[in-house]
């Protein structure tokens, strides 16, 4: 069964800094891995998705990187902002009967950037 | 499109009644998944559905939860009898299964369930 850690569980930083958030899952046979980011009261909204067969994805300041070898992915957020706040969800998906795309979840990384 | 919708959005109960959640995929999806989040345990998948039948319902906890998809436009969760250790997030997502790698889920903003 697959399962996905996360650390830290919770960050705080000052605007502008550089960050990192970490991600690792136990069985290498996905199918793609995703960074989803939810807000208090929100659902989830997908920002980065890492086909197996690729390395990383760039979008705007996010970055987002895969190692299925080493079941490592993380999400690199280049100059923060404060409207980054927010929790970070990385999910490991592998392809379940009738072809269905099955999360996993990691429990997120809650993100406060200081103004 | 407006994305997945869900209602109601917040629902306070009382422990032994009936709860139905509701959820309108996006049109032209045809996998619907039923989330729950809750503190201890995250984010764990309930049920999903592809073109509208249950595939894997392995995570739901027990017989008190039940869910439809009569169709490609509409699904319930029912709780029945509710008790408060039911009291959590639920989720809606729905995807559309073309086989394509860039595949991703779409998330509802949630059903706040209270059970006192």
């Amino acid at each position: 069964k697959q399962e996905v850690t996360q650390i830290p569980a919770a960050l705080s930083v000052p605007e502008g800094e550089n960050l990192v958030l970490n991600c690792s899952f136990t069985d290498s046979a996905i199918y793609n891995l995703q960074w989803f980011r939810q807000d208090p009261g929100k659902g989830l909204t997908s920002l980065l998705l890492i086909q197996s067969s690729q390395r990383e994805q760039t979008s705007g300041r996010l970055n987002a990187s895969l190692d299925k070898s080493s079941g490592r992915s993380t999400l690199y957020i280049a100059a923060s902002q404060p409207g980054d706040s927010a929790t970070y969800l990385c999910a490991a998906t592998i392809i379940s009967s009738g072809s269905a795309r099955q999360l996993t979840f990691g429990s997120g990384t809650q993100l406060t950037v200081l103004p | 499109d407006a994305g997945v919708i869900q209602s109601p959005r917040h629902e306070v109960t009382e422990m032994g009644q009936e709860v139905t959640l509701r959820c309108k995929p996006i049109s032209g999806h045809n996998s619907l998944f039923w989330y729950r989040q809750t503190m201890m345990r995250g984010l764990e998948l309930l049920i999903y559905f592809n073109n509208n039948v249950p595939i894997d319902d392995s995570g739901m906890p027990e017989d008190r939860f039940s869910a439809k998809m009569p169709n490609a436009s509409f699904s319930t969760l029912k709780i029945q009898p509710s008790e408060p250790r039911d009291s959590a997030v639920y989720f809606c997502a729905s995807s559309k299964t073309s086989g394509g790698p860039q595949e991703t889920q779409y998330f509802g903003p949630g059903t706040r369930l209270l059970v006192l």
